[in-house]
C-alpha cells in the first residue's frame, strides 16, 4: 500500500514478556517517527531516525525499549519485560525530510499497534 | 522544553453553531499542524501553517497562526454531526519532531 504500515495492530503481551512492534514507511521516507499515545492524550514523542541512523532516542522512557531502523526502512520498536504502564497506542509517521530546511516535512502517521499488558 | 496547550478540552456544540479551539505554544516553533482522529483511528493531517499569519480552510474548518501571540486556532464553522472527532495541535522542531498538545474533544448534537 501507499500509507504507513503498523503491524500487529492489536497486541496483549502479559506482564514481563518481550514484544516487538513493527513500522513500515512510506517508501523513501528518510525520517521515521515513533509515538506513543496514552489513552485521553495527545501522542508523545519517543525516538527519530534519519535513515538508518537514530538521531533523538529522548523519548524513550526506559531502557526497556529499544528502536532500531537497520537498512533505513522498517523499523521496529521493542519493549522488553513489559509493564502495566506500557499500555498504550504507538503510532509510527514517516516523512520525506531531508533536513531542517526542507519544506517536505508532513508526516503521514501509521494506524498504531494498540497494546495491552494484562 | 516546548509545550503545546490546548483549550477547551472538551466541547460540545449544537448543529450549526460557530465555536473555536485555541492552542498556545511556548517556545519558537517553525511551523504548527492541526491533525483529526476518530476514537480507534490514527491521525489525519488537517493543515499546516507555516508563518506569521497564516490561514488555511477546508470546509467548514479554517485554521491561523500568530507566530508573535505563539497562538493557533481552529474555528469551526456552522458545525456538522461529521465533524465529531479529537482534534490535536502540534508544534515542530527542526528536525521535524511533533510536540501535540492534549487534544480537543469535539461533540456536535443535532
Amino acid at each position: 500500500g501507499a500509507g504507513v504500515s503498523q503491524s500487529p495492530r492489536y497486541k496483549v503481551a502479559k506482564r514481563g514478556q518481550d514484544v516487538a512492534l513493527r513500522c513500515d514507511p512510506i517508501s523513501g521516507h528518510v525520517s521515521l517517527f515513533w509515538y506513543q499515545q496514552a489513552l485521553g492524550q495527545g501522542p508523545e514523542f519517543l525516538t527519530y531516525f534519519q535513515n538508518e541512523a537514530q538521531l533523538d532516542k529522548s523519548g524513550l522512557p526506559s531502557d526497556r525499549f529499544f528502536a532500531e531502523r537497520p537498512e533505513g526502512s522498517v523499523s521496529t520498536l521493542k519493549i522488553q519485560r513489559t509493564q502495566q504502564e506500557d499500555s498504550a497506542v504507538y503510532l509510527c509517521a514517516s516523512s520525506l525530510d531531508l533536513g531542517t530546511e526542507s519544506m517536505n516535512t508532513e508526516a503521514f502517521f501509521g494506524q498504531g499497534t494498540r497494546l495491552t499488558v494484562v | 522544553e516546548l509545550k503545546v496547550e490546548q483549550n477547551p478540552l472538551f466541547l460540545s456544540m449544537q448543529e450549526g453553531k460557530n465555536y473555536t479551539i485555541y492552542c498556545n505554544y511556548s517556545t519558537t516553533s517553525d511551523r504548527l499542524y492541526w491533525y483529526r482522529q476518530d476514537p480507534g483511528k490514527s491521525l489525519e493531517s488537517l493543515f499546516v501553517l507555516l508563518s506569521n499569519g497564516a490561514v488555511k480552510q477546508e470546509g467548514r474548518l479554517m485554521a491561523s497562526l500568530d507566530t508573535k501571540a505563539r497562538l493557533s486556532t481552529l474555528h469551526i464553522t456552522a458545525a456538522v454531526h461529521d465533524l465529531s472527532a479529537t482534534y490535536f495541535c502540534a508544534s515542530r522542531t527542526s528536525y521535524g519532531k511533533l510536540t501535540f498538545g492534549q487534544g480537543t474533544i469535539l461533540t456536535v448534537h443535532p
